[in-house]
């Protein structure tokens, strides 16, 4: 079945520690996306990335990295910087542009939550 | 940027009385309207969509959206809810001027009661 594969589910890191989240998708899409859940917050988007071998910042970008060296490979790597990083991060892909419009909605993986001990 | 703002943070009402969710976006550029339900510990799904055509959508499972241009809305309506529709619902915004970028809505949680 098409779809978005997120893993781990749950994670658990001490304070100081890197962890690295990861999202694969099948649907072929150019976009990909992480977003950060909090409670009462929405959506926050973290980094978007339309084409391989690029990646945008979103609006919370600090303390987080990401690669896409693979159209469908976009891990998040939640490093020890990030002073708050315990939250819900949903990882979403999208067709991208099609002949100049996005045409398609975000489609998400089920989220790995992490916890910060 | 835009920004979407979803009135209500939780709505609590009895089964099969209707609701309303509200959702104002802050643009009134040409943008894509969706709505996205979330069940807990789980993603994110679509609910339904407004790219262009008729300004009243429709979703398989009874809940309706209208998209009004002059007041920048797009609620999400249900004339008779069930205890499964119970969940958090999301309102979002792609902004045609910034191809792949969405907004998203603080969400509102829509409590059934039997």
């Amino acid at each position: 079945d098409g779809g978005i594969t997120q893993s781990p589910k749950y994670l658990f890191r001490k304070e100081g520690q890197n962890v690295t989240l990861s999202c694969e998708q099948n649907l072929n899409h150019d976009a990909m996306y992480w977003y950060r859940q909090d409670p009462g917050q929405g959506l926050r988007l973290i980094y978007y990335s339309q084409i391989v071998n690029d990646f945008q910042k979103g609006d919370i970008a600090e303390g987080y990295s990401v690669s896409r060296e693979k159209k469908e490979s976009f891990p998040l790597t939640v490093t020890s910087a990030q002073k708050n990083p315990t939250a819900f991060y949903l990882c979403a892909s999208s067709p991208g542009l099609a002949g100049g419009a996005n045409t398609g909605e975000l489609f998400f993986g089920e989220g790995s939550r992490l916890t910060v001990l | 940027a835009q920004s979407v703002t979803q009135l209500d943070s939780q709505v609590p009402v009895f089964e099969e009385a209707p609701v309303e969710l509200r959702c104002n976006y802050s643009s009134s550029v040409s943008v894509y309207l969706f709505w996205y339900v979330q069940y807990p510990n789980q993603g994110l799904q679509l609910l339904l969509k407004y790219l262009s055509g008729s300004t009243l959508v429709e979703s398989i499972n009874g809940f309706e959206a209208e998209f009004n241009k002059s007041q920048t809305s797009f609620h999400l309506r249900k004339p008779s809810v069930h205890i499964s529709d119970t969940a958090e619902y999301f309102c979002a915004v792609s902004d045609l001027s910034n191809f792949n970028k969405f907004y998203f809505g603080s969400g509102t949680k829509l409590n059934v009661k039997p």
